[in-house]
């Protein structure tokens, strides 16, 4: 079965602070996905890459970035959390083969104060 | 652009009384269709892919079938851990690099006993 680990299942950070989520896939999958989860506005794409070092921006990009170093991690960044980033943080991952459903890990909740 | 949107946004249903969720697609050429299971605070779980109009999926109590512009999640006899909130997602032909997906904000099914 594939496997999706967030690194934190709950986060409270406070404004200003530069926060890492991280998230490590076992499958040997070439996509990871960053989405954001808001009540009302389902899940929404921040960032994704499809190999090492490459990144793409999503649907909202503003105030994250990304690092994917290795094949099986993918962190994403607050440069300067804010409290409209509060919110559930779901990582995915997929094989490269077009079709194939993304895994999803488990969540962090973040709560900026 | 394209888009998914599910109905009802809620649905609340007595043990063993079957009914079927909604998810309309509008998308430029569709590539794969995806219905996921979320519980509260954990991330979506894959249940199936569909690929043409006509196809079916079925597990347990869950059968999905495809049409060219929509989805049916059909459940048969549900029982209350069947509760949980049911996620249509697209991909699209027109996408160039790591697949990704377009959500719809879900269905909430409640099953009481």
């Amino acid at each position: 079965d594939v496997k999706v680990t967030q690194s934190s299942r709950y986060l409270v950070k406070r404004t200003g602070e530069k926060v890492f989520l991280e998230c490590v896939q076992d499958m040997d999958h070439e996509n990871m996905f960053w989405y954001r989860q808001d009540p009302g506005l389902g899940l929404r794409l921040i960032y994704f890459s499809y190999d090492v070092k490459m990144k793409e921006k999503g649907d909202i990009p503003e105030g994250y970035s990304v690092s994917r170093e290795k094949k099986e991690r993918f962190s994403l960044i607050l440069e300067s959390a804010s409290t409209n980033q509060t919110s559930m943080y779901l990582c995915a991952s997929s094989p490269e083969e077009w079709g194939k459903p993304q895994h999803f890990g488990d969540g962090t909740r973040l709560s900026i104060l | 652009e394209d888009q998914v949107t599910q109905s009802p946004e809620a649905l609340r249903l007595q043990e063993g009384e079957s009914s079927s969720l909604n998810c309309s697609y509008t998308v430029s050429g569709l590539r794969g269709l995806f219905w996921y299971r979320q519980d509260p605070g954990k991330g979506p779980e894959f249940l199936f892919t569909l690929y043409s109009a006509g196809e079916e999926k079925e597990k347990e109590r869950l059968k999905a079938t495809l049409t060219k512009k929509e989805s049916f999640l059909h459940i048969t006899a549900p029982k209350p851990e069947d509760s949980a909130t049911y996620l249509c997602a697209v991909q699209a032909r027109g996408e160039t690099s790591g697949s990704r997906l377009t959500f719809g904000e879900g269905t909430q099914l409640t099953v009481n006993p």
